[in-house]
């Protein structure tokens, strides 16, 4: 069965630090997708990234960059230099096919605190 | 562009009372729809999801229940309200078409109280 951790409930750090977010997931799947979302107090969910299962390679996009690998079933996200409006609940999750379709699970969520 | 709605924004509700919460995706077609619910300081768990009109999957066994009566529409309700229902429900949807495990576009939820 799938499943996503997401070991660190909460985290706080001064404004500027760097600040990495842990994700490990399980599944038997050979494809699967990977993804970040962060909720910012407003409660509404918005995407960040998407990965497949064959594509490793690492992502940098601004201040955001995320590690996929395999070999230790983690997807981590790191925010560099961090601002305020970094302040939200960021979650991982983890899509694999099944009968019908493709079923998405949510980590428990990383609740980051910046502070200025 | 795509965009999805969910009304209303807050509601409180005594307990045994009716729930129906809607949500319309606008700028695509055939979308695959799901409803969550978060309960505060927690993750997200699936109740609903429908692949099309009429089509409804369920997850986890409880008094709500969930309709697609038109291809971007979608409805949760509820019969009579139990305190546990008290959260924050979100609605999503994903592309239909290929192989899927597409991102999901989350419309920006319901927060219900149940009292």
């Amino acid at each position: 069965a799938q499943k996503v951790t997401q070991a660190q409930t909460e985290i706080s750090v001064v404004e500027k630090e760097d600040v990495t977010l842990d994700c490990v997931y399980e599944t038997r799947d050979t494809t699967y997708y990977l993804f970040w979302y962060k909720q910012p107090p407003s409660g509404e969910l918005v995407f960040l990234i998407r990965r497949n299962s064959f594509d490793e390679q690492n992502e940098i996009s601004g201040r955001y960059s995320w590690n996929f690998q395999k070999s230790t079933s983690s997807f981590n996200f790191t925010i560099t230099a961090s601002q305020v409006v970094d302040s939200a609940v960021y979650f991982c999750a983890l899509s694999e096919l099944y009968t019908g379709g493709f079923k998405t699970i949510f980590g428990a969520g990383t609740r980051l605190f910046v502070k200025a | 562009s795509q965009t999805i709605h969910q009304w209303p924004a807050t509601l409180v509700q005594p307990v045994g009372s009716p729930l129906s919460l809607e949500c319309t995706v606008e700028g695509t077609s055939n979308p695959n729809l799901y409803w969550y619910r978060q309960a505060a300081g927690r993750g997200l768990q699936l109740l609903f999801y429908s692949v099309g009109i009429g089509q409804i999957s369920s997850e986890v066994p409880q008094n709500l229940s969930a309709s697609r009566p038109q291809d971007r529409q979608f409805i949760l309700s509820s019969k009579k309200l139990l305190l546990s229902d008290s959260g924050f429900y979100l609605c999503a949807w994903t592309k239909g078409v290929g192989r899927g495990g597409y991102e999901q576009y989350f419309g920006p939820g319901t927060r219900l109280t149940v009292t």
